[in-house]
């Protein structure tokens, strides 16, 4: 079955370090990856996301490329910001256009 | 574009007690819904998704029951709900091929 692993959190980093968090997957064939961000308060936003093999999604200095070779698709930022702080949801669409997520991962930046 | 509307934001419900989230969709017709719920130290489990009005289907067996009296309201409920029915609930759209747009949320807590 399509199934995400994520990276458990949470998460701690000071300003302007370096943010990794690994999400590997488990499908059928090449789905469409995602990731997703939920700020305090609010719900799931998209972040960036991939739609075949070595696509690169980035957005708002997130970066995340798909690999096909090591069903994974890494979420990387060279310099976080404390409005940075939010839970990180890796997702996979299935072929029925669901998504499965992964547990999502807690990050917080101190000043 | 999409925009969900999820209320209430927050609820704090009694075991046993009934339960009745709504949630309504705007600047689409016919979108696929979905329930999701983000129990709490996991990912997000689809509960039930609906293509149609009067159209329910269900992920996993659980204590709720989900309804569509109108293209563009979801609603989920339960009649006696459990102390494992607290988590996080999203309501999520899906427009044709495009992508998803989640609402804001709802977090209830089952004492």
């Amino acid at each position: 079955g399509n199934s995400v692993t994520q990276m458990e959190g949470p998460v701690t980093l000071s300003e302007e370090a370096f943010l990794t968090i690994n999400c590997t997957y488990t499908a059928t064939g090449y789905p469409s990856l995602f990731w997703y961000v939920q700020y305090p308060g609010e719900g799931l936003q998209l972040l960036l996301k991939a739609t075949k093999a070595d696509d690169k999604g980035s957005n708002k200095g997130f970066e995340a490329t798909y690999r096909k070779e090591t069903t994974s698709f890494h979420l990387e930022k060279g310099s976080v910001q404390v409005s940075d702080s939010a839970v990180y949801f890796c997702a996979l669409r299935r072929d029925d256009y669901k998504l499965s997520f992964g547990a999502g991962t807690t990050v917080t930046v101190r000043a | 574009s999409q925009t969900i509307h999820q209320w209430p934001a927050t609820l704090v419900q009694p075991v046993g007690s009934p339960l009745s989230l709504e949630c309504t969709v705007e600047g689409t017709s016919n979108p696929n819904l979905y329930w999701y719920r983000q129990a709490a130290g996991r990912g997000l489990q689809l509960l039930f998704y609906s293509v149609g009005i009067g159209q329910i289907s269900s992920e996993v067996p659980q204590n709720l029951s989900a309804s569509r009296p109108q293209d563009r309201q979801f609603i989920l409920s339960s009649k006696k709900l459990l102390l494992s029915d607290s988590g996080f609930y999203l309501c999520a759209s899906l427009q044709g091929l495009g992508g998803y747009t989640f609402g804001s949320g709802t977090r209830l807590t089952v004492v």
